[in-house]
Parts: C-alpha cells; sequence; structure tokens
C-alpha cells in the first residue's frame, strides 16, 4: 500500500509569485485535505477535496486554490505570493468508506517566499 | 468555534521518566481525536486515534485517554526515551471532517 506522497520537498519562491504543490493520496482514499503550518503553530486547514468537488474551506483567501484529479491526487496553488505564506504545507488522505475517518499525512512541502 | 489547547507547551525530562501530555478541547461533539508526533522540519506520523465512543487506545508505550464530556484527552508516555523526542500534536475531527489542532508540546528526553 502506497503512502500519501507530496511534491517538491523544498521550494523557494519571490513575493508575488505563483506556486503549485502536488499530493499524491493513499491507495483508496478519495478525500484530500491540505494543511499550512506556520512556525511554532500547529497545522492549519486550508481546505478538503471530496471526489474532485471542494467539501470545506478554512480561513484562507481566495488566491488558496485547489483541484482533485480524477485518480483522487490533488493540486494546491497559491497566487501573488506574501511573505507570511512561507509554512510547510502538509497533505492528509482519508477515505469515506468505515467509520475511523483517520486521515494519513505526507511527508510536506516546505515553502519559502523570500 | 472548536479551539485544541495543549499543555505544557514544551517539556524536558530525564530518560526512563513517564510521563503526561494533556490535550483539551472546547467542543465536545467530535468523531474522533488523534495524537501526533512531528520532528524538525518533518511530516505527522499518527501515534493513535480514539473515536468518540472510545475512553483509550494503547500502543506498544504510548496511552492515550478520551473523556469527551469534559473535552479532554491524554498522552501518557512510559519509560521515555531519547528517541520520543519530538512535538506532539493533538487534533480533533469534528463535523466539518477538518482536523483542528493544538500548537503541541515540544518534548526533549535527556540521556
Amino acid at each position: 500500500e502506497t503512502g500519501v506522497t507530496q511534491s517538491p520537498t523544498h521550494l523557494i519562491k519571490t513575493r508575488g509569485q505563483q506556486v503549485t504543490l502536488r499530493c499524491s493520496s493513499q491507495s483508496g482514499h478519495n478525500t484530500v485535505s491540505w494543511y499550512q503550518q506556520a512556525l511554532g503553530q500547529g497545522p492549519q486547514f486550508i481546505f478538503q477535496y471530496y471526489r474532485e468537488e471542494e467539501n470545506g474551506r478554512g480561513n484562507f483567501p481566495p488566491r488558496f486554490s485547489g483541484l482533485q484529479f480524477p485518480n483522487y491526487s490533488s493540486e494546491l496553488n497559491v497566487n501573488a505570493l506574501e511573505l507570511d505564506d512561507s509554512a510547510l504545507y502538509l497533505c492528509a488522505s482519508s477515505s469515506d468508506r468505515g467509520e475511523w475517518y483517520e486521515q494519513y499525512f505526507g511527508p510536506g512541502t516546505r515553502l519559502t517566499v523570500t | 468555534k472548536q479551539e485544541v489547547t495543549q499543555i505544557p507547551a514544551a517539556l524536558s525530562v530525564p530518560e526512563g521518566e513517564n510521563l503526561v501530555l494533556n490535550c483539551s478541547f472546547t467542543d465536545s461533539a467530535i468523531y474522533n481525536l488523534q495524537w501526533f508526533r512531528q520532528d524538525p522540519g518533518k511530516g505527522l506520523t499518527s501515534l493513535l486515534l480514539i473515536q468518540s465512543s472510545q475512553r483509550e487506545q494503547t500502543s506498544g508505550r504510548l496511552n492515550a485517554s478520551l473523556d469527551k464530556s469534559s473535552g479532554r484527552s491524554t498522552l501518557y508516555i512510559a519509560a521515555s526515551q531519547p528517541g520520543d523526542s519530538a512535538t506532539y500534536l493533538c487534533a480533533v475531527l469534528g463535523g466539518s471532517e477538518k482536523l483542528v489542532f493544538g500548537k503541541g508540546t515540544k518534548l526533549t528526553v535527556n540521556p
């Protein structure tokens, strides 16, 4: 069983640029959630995708957008990058089958905005 | 709005000590509670998941309890080792199916 993978591992961008982060969900999972973790803080929920549709969004501006593909992999896009967007971005996959709703996390993408 | 608090923020103990990490949450309407471990600059490793109908879960030297009515959970680590040094995060899953995290407890186990 393949776990959750994310790419790239690290990324350095300049303020105002755009970035795309990618996530492959665990086999058999149809739900992907994205979280932002600033240094010294707990992860904050950005949004969730279920069967290619957005299924809930946290308190993040519209320049944070996403996609989920038919194979349930997902992208997080951030436009007009700001210095405060520097963080670890975590993706988690889960399944709507069963009652556990356990989320499995990938290794994260470290984004630095200069 | 769900809020999760973890106490203490940091903890330093000698090797071999038993220790307890605390987590509290404001809204008892949760599906489950998860404890995670995070090493510096790394992703999250799930340690234990407790369903809302359960009182505790155990895995090796780890034991997590849940008191949903009082909005509290504890993670008990027995016979701590230097390899246990990491940040421990508590998160609750509510009706919105998003995890709400605490800020974590940074644990250092000294040899």
